[in-house]
């Protein structure tokens, strides 16, 4: 089945820093890619959906200067965590899906960000 | 009131025992999906059905798209299939542009030996 394939699983970084979390499908062009964020015991939260060649469509209440997502080709989505803060400590996951809406999700196994 | 809500929130059971989750949504939906999420956080997805029935191995998911309701059962359960279970519903065909998926708050399954 589909692969979509994200790293790192885990960060530790200082507060103030960035950080980057890939996320890639492997065996199938990604027209859009969605990135979601996970509180312990909670559900995700879509954070932003991302297009490839266009900007992300951000969720209200996400700080688009803060999680910076970019979907340069068709097998690879970013998000970085600029200034991160020790609020910012979460599990990120993303997920990918080929062209259609409605077309099956694949997801990622999530990077788990601590902020010091 | 959470627009897809899933129950029991804890199940523990039996090895062997035969698990049913339930998930009941007050949208329309399109299609719905059954995830499954690993203690490590690694999300699966396990069916996408809009109608009917689908089997794959052990795993049996339903869904009643009238009673807007769906069942994910699980025969013969085992330690591994310890997790939480997610339904997520798409919205209708119509709302082409946002098809962003509405998640349940999640069924945390523990299959002891």
């Amino acid at each position: 089945g589909a692969v979509v394939s994200q790293h790192p699983s885990w960060v530790i970084c200082k507060s103030g820093t960035s950080v980057k979390i890939e996320c890639r499908s492997l065996d199938f062009q990604a027209t859009t890619m969605f990135w979601y964020r996970q509180f312990p015991k909670q559900s995700l939260m879509l954070m932003a959906t991302s297009n490839e060649g266009s900007k992300a469509t951000y969720e209200q209440g996400v700080e688009k200067d803060k999680f910076l997502i970019n979907h340069a080709s068709l097998t690879l989505s970013t998000l970085t965590v600029t200034s991160a803060h020790p609020e910012d400590s979460s599990f990120y996951i993303c997920s990918a899906r080929y062209r259609t809406p409605w077309s099956p999700l694949h997801f990622g196994n999530g990077t788990r960000l601590t902020v010091t | 009131k959470n627009e897809v809500e899933q129950s029991p929130q804890n199940l523990t059971a039996q090895e062997g025992e035969f698990i049913t989750i339930n998930c009941s949504y007050s949208v329309g939906i399109s299609a719905l999906h059954w995830l499954q999420q690993h203690p490590g956080g690694g999300i699966v997805s396990l069916f996408m059905l809009s109608s009917g029935k689908k089997k794959h191995g052990r795993l049996i998911a339903t869904i009643n798209i009238q009673e807007k309701h769906s069942s994910l059962h699980i025969t013969a359960s085992h330690p591994r299939d310890s997790a939480v279970y997610i339904c997520a519903v798409y919205p209708p065909i119509s709302n082409f542009g946002n098809e962003k998926l509405t998640f349940g708050t999640g069924t945390r399954l523990t299959i002891i030996p």
